[in-house]
């Protein structure tokens, strides 16, 4: 049962051009989204993150989305520049119980920036 | 943001020998670590979640007298794959999460080969 999901394996985006990766969820007991990027080799780096209690958060040239209703959030990247390139996870934890502080990932969407 | 080391970061061993892997967290108190695992072109697996000083917890489908996890200091765990096979070959990554967090931070990873 994949509670998060990453519907889009691959993105590619123009240098400059706004990059939009998707995340969607089932479980509504989640409340605190993150998103991390990731190259080939390393540990995920975080990048943002949101309480479910908010619907936006910005930090620099990243955005991230929250929409509650619809069980979906995105990662906004304005402007894309080619050092973004990588593969973006995003996950999900609730502070409940023995769950508490535990990561869902999703599979990744890898974005290719071209120059 | 903080800084999560992870050593070795990659490692050849023969079958059947045991391998320790640590994580430290060099600039927080990590209160709470987790082991992941990722296959190729696969999300991150979480294996166990360990709190200092206490039992490790594993997720459902992970030996924990194959993966031994020790969590003796607020800085440092540890990950031993016992006995290693060629099927436990794989990329182990470690996170860390400090008192009231929801935000982990990822070590770079070790890649395992077995032999």
């Amino acid at each position: 049962d994949q509670q998060v999901k990453q519907n889009s394996p691959s993105l590619s985006v123009q240098e400059g051009r706004i990059s939009i990766l998707n995340c969607d969820y089932t479980n509504s007991m989640f409340d605190y989204f993150l998103w991390y990027k990731k190259y080939p080799a390393e540990g995920p780096t975080f990048l943002i993150s949101i309480s479910s209690i908010k619907d936006k958060n910005e930090d620099g040239r990243f955005t991230v989305f929250l929409n509650k209703s619809a069980k979906h959030l995105s990662l906004h990247i304005v402007p894309s520049q080619p050092g973004d390139s990588a593969v973006y996870f995003c996950a999900a934890s609730y502070a409940g119980g023995t769950s508490y502080g535990k990561l869902t990932f999703g599979q990744g969407t890898i974005l290719t920036v071209h120059p | 943001g903080a800084v999560v080391s992870q050593h070795p970061s990659w490692v050849i061993c023969k079958s059947g020998t045991s391998v320790k892997i640590e994580c430290r967290s060099l600039d927080f108190q990590a209160t709470t670590m987790f082991w992941y695992r990722q296959f190729p072109k696969q999300s991150l697996m979480l294996m166990a979640t360990s709190n200092e000083g206490s039992k490790a917890t594993y997720e459902q489908g992970v030996e924990k007298d194959k993966f031994l996890i020790n969590h003796a200091s607020l800085t440092l765990s540890t990950l031993t794959v016992t006995s290693a096979h060629p099927e436990d070959s794989s990329f182990y990554i470690c996170s860390a999460t400090g008192q009231g967090s929801n935000i982990q931070y990822f070590g770079a990873g070790t890649r395992l080969s077995v032999l």
